[in-house]
């Protein structure tokens, strides 16, 4: 079985600060990970994706993650936030099931001026 | 591309009626997926077809939900008999099946949003 983990409901940062949004996996096999992002009332949209390689991925709009094997994290972070960044953000994994998306519970995003 | 496409936007009905989604995905996308999502969590697998063909359906799909997808291009999913436990956003999702399966990501529609009153 796989899971995913956001031990975080809400995350609250100040716009020009950097931004974490966490996120934890279980998985039988090499993980396929994934960021998405929700703003109200709209599907999901991707950000990012690890598949193999380099632990650093960077995505859109200045989004990067980072894949850790032996913490089994894949946290998002983005070095300098806007106020357009608050959204709900979720964390995705493709391990043993080789159709789904397992979806994390999400963490809100609040970036004040 | 055009993106994922689902008809209607919004859908009130009411409790024990029937209702019908439309998801067309993006062209010649093979994987066609639907979740739903309740307010403050995240989108819970449904079921996923890989063309026409539906590959896995969730146990928390009852019998009241049937999905299909003639032809393995637009996907429909029916509610029967809708219950107010139905009021969620149902989104639908395609992926290609280049560059290996696993390694590619999902496009998600607006979705559609039921409420049954």
């Amino acid at each position: 079985a796989q899971s995913v983990a956001q031990p975080e409901d809400q995350v609250n940062v100040a716009e020009g600060n950097p931004l974490t949004v966490k996120c934890t996996y279980s998985v039988s096999g090499n993980p396929y990970l994934f960021w998405y992002v929700q703003y109200p009332n709209r599907g999901l949209q991707f950000l990012l994706k690890y598949i193999t390689g380099d632990n650093l991925v960077k995505g859109s709009y200045g989004f990067e993650a980072e894949f850790n094997k032996s913490q089994t994290s894949f946290h998002l972070k983005k070095p300098s936030a806007l106020v357009s960044d608050s959204a709900l953000y979720f964390c995705a994994v493709r391990g043993d099931s080789w159709g789904k998306f397992q979806f994390g519970a999400g963490t809100q995003v609040v970036v004040t001026p | 591309d055009t993106g994922v496409s689902q008809n209607p936007r919004h859908k009130i009905t009411k409790r024990g009626q029937n209702v019908t989604f439309r998801c067309d995905p993006i062209s010649e996308h093979n994987r066609l997926y639907w979740y739903r999502q309740t307010l403050g969590q995240g989108p819970e697998f449904l079921t996923y077809f890989q063309n026409e063909a539906q590959l896995e359906k969730s146990r928390l799909l009852s019998d009241r939900f049937s999905a299909e997808r003639p032809k393995g291009s637009f996907s429909t999913l029916e509610i029967q008999r809708t219950e107010q436990g139905d009021s969620a956003m149902y989104l639908c999702a395609s992926s290609s099946r280049r560059d290996r399966e696993r390694r590619t990501e999902a496009f998600f529609g607006q979705g559609t949003r039921l409420t049954v009153v």
